[in-house]
């Protein structure tokens, strides 16, 4: 089956300690979205990849990157978590605006990540 | 203004009840609203989307769309314990998703 898959499901890291997560999809999709979800609230959208292009929200701190080596693959490199990063960290993707369903995103089943 | 409010809940219903889930939204410029269900310690995935305005059925789920007052809804009939998960609105900006905060629905045998 096509999918979107986060590795690892869960991730615990010390304050400081840079940690990354992985993100892998069967579906070709061109565009790639990074989403922070904190408990009780609204999925808030870190980027996105329109193929190798990097759209960064004005909002996202600096201390949160990314890379998409190629299609399938994307990653979200923490370089310094405070506590404040401790949230669910949702990959997701969709077909490039203008084809058919292109509003659909496909979300993985997202990394707990824990800061100590 | 938050662009998009969506009532936290959480809401608890018998099996067998219509439940009613509610946003509000700012921009009367969009077009696409979703909604998105997500079962606990899982990713959202798409449960219906609405194209401007009017209703949209799929089987228990009606999604319903009023742009004249910004208010988007998802109608639930004959509700079921598998139906309990948190329900998100969410509408597209140009490629964008922006969601609400969820609406934690409970249902009980």
């Amino acid at each position: 089956d096509a999918m979107v898959i986060q590795n690892p499901r869960y991730q615990v890291t010390q304050f400081g300690k840079p940690v990354t997560l992985s993100c892998s999809q069967t579906l070709n999709h061109n565009v790639m979205y990074w989403y922070q979800q904190k408990s009780s609230q609204a999925p808030k959208l870190l980027f996105h990849y329109y193929d190798k292009d990097f759209n960064n929200e004005a909002d996202t701190p600096d201390n949160f990157q990314s890379r998409r080596p190629n299609t399938s693959f994307c990653f979200l490199d923490i370089r310094s978590p405070g506590l404040g990063d401790a949230a669910m960290y949702l990959c997701a993707t969709s077909r490039a605006p203008g084809q058919v369903n292109s509003y659909e995103q496909y979300f993985g089943p997202g990394t707990r990540l824990t800061v100590t | 203004q938050k662009e998009v409010e969506q009532d936290p809940g959480p809401l608890s219903v018998p099996e067998g009840a219509i439940v009613s889930l509610n946003c509000t939204y700012s921009n009367s410029a969009f077009q696409y609203f979703m909604w998105y269900r997500q079962y606990s310690r899982k990713g959202p995935e798409l449960l219906m989307y609405t194209y401007s305005s009017g209703n949209k059925e799929d089987g228990r789920f009606t999604a319903q769309v009023d742009k004249s007052s910004k208010y988007i809804s998802l109608f639930i009939r004959d509700s079921q314990p598998s139906d309990s998960a948190t329900y998100l609105c969410a509408i597209l900006n140009t490629d964008k998703l922006i969601f609400g905060t969820g609406t934690r629905l409970q249902v009980f045998p």
